[in-house]
């Protein structure tokens, strides 16, 4: 049984440009959650994808976006990168019960530096 | 708004030494409280979880009991291991778990 995986592992950008990161649920799962980990600090949740549908978004600016597919696959957009976007970017799934989502799973992140 | 507060660290053990991490949090509603594990380089993983008051999660000889009266969540092992060394995150888990809150982590290296 896969568990949730991310691409790319790594990945260098300069200040201005666009990135897309991708994750694949574990099997099974339905949900999928991002969060940005700044070195030394705990995950920050970005947003949140049910149903193709962003349910629910933290404290980030609108160049941070997603998206979810049918197969509940998902992407991590962030545009016009800043320095202070360099972070490792976790996702995270879960399986919606109906009344609400418990335990999220995470893959291992993809560490992003912007120079 | 809903947050969790952890020791600080780092916290240095000797090998077979007792460990505790204190987790405290503010919630409204009755959360979800979690532990995940982050080792070097790694994402995070479930360590144990608690989903109502007084139970007691328990994993790999890591215990937690869910404290209402205190709002919170410790992690107690009576002997660690040098393979424990890690970033411990204590998070809750609330609005029927539309998002997760992290604590800051507790960095614990364990000495042979």
């Amino acid at each position: 049984d896969a568990g949730v995986t991310q691409s790319p592992t790594h990945l260098i950008k300069t200040r201005g440009q666009q990135v897309t990161l991708r994750c694949s649920p574990k099997s099974g799962h339905d949900t999928v959650s991002w969060y940005q980990q700044a070195l030394g600090q705990g995950p920050q949740f970005i947003f949140q994808y049910y149903e193709e549908e962003e349910r629910q978004r933290g404290n980030f600016p609108d160049r941070f976006s997603g998206h979810q597919f049918p197969n509940y696959s998902s992407e991590l957009n962030v545009n016009a990168l800043l320095l202070g976007d360099s972070a490792l970017y976790l996702c995270a799934s879960s399986l919606d019960s109906g009344t609400g989502t418990d335990t999220q799973y995470f893959g291992p992140g993809t560490r992003l530096t912007v120079l | 708004g809903d947050s969790v507060t952890q020791m600080e660290g780092p916290v240095t053990l000797s090998e077979e030494a007792f460990l505790t991490i204190n987790c405290t949090y503010t919630a409204t509603g009755y959360p979800s409280l979690f532990w995940y594990v982050q080792y070097p380089g790694e994402g995070l993983q479930l360590l144990l979880k608690a989903t109502k008051a007084d139970d007691k999660g328990s994993n790999k000889g890591f215990e937690a009991t869910y404290r209402k009266e205190t709002t919170s969540f410790h992690l107690e092992k009576g002997s660690v291991q040098v393979s424990d060394s890690a970033v411990y995150f204590c998070a809750l888990s609330a609005n029927y778990g539309q998002n997760f809150v992290f604590g800051p982590g507790t960095r614990l290296s364990v000495l042979p």
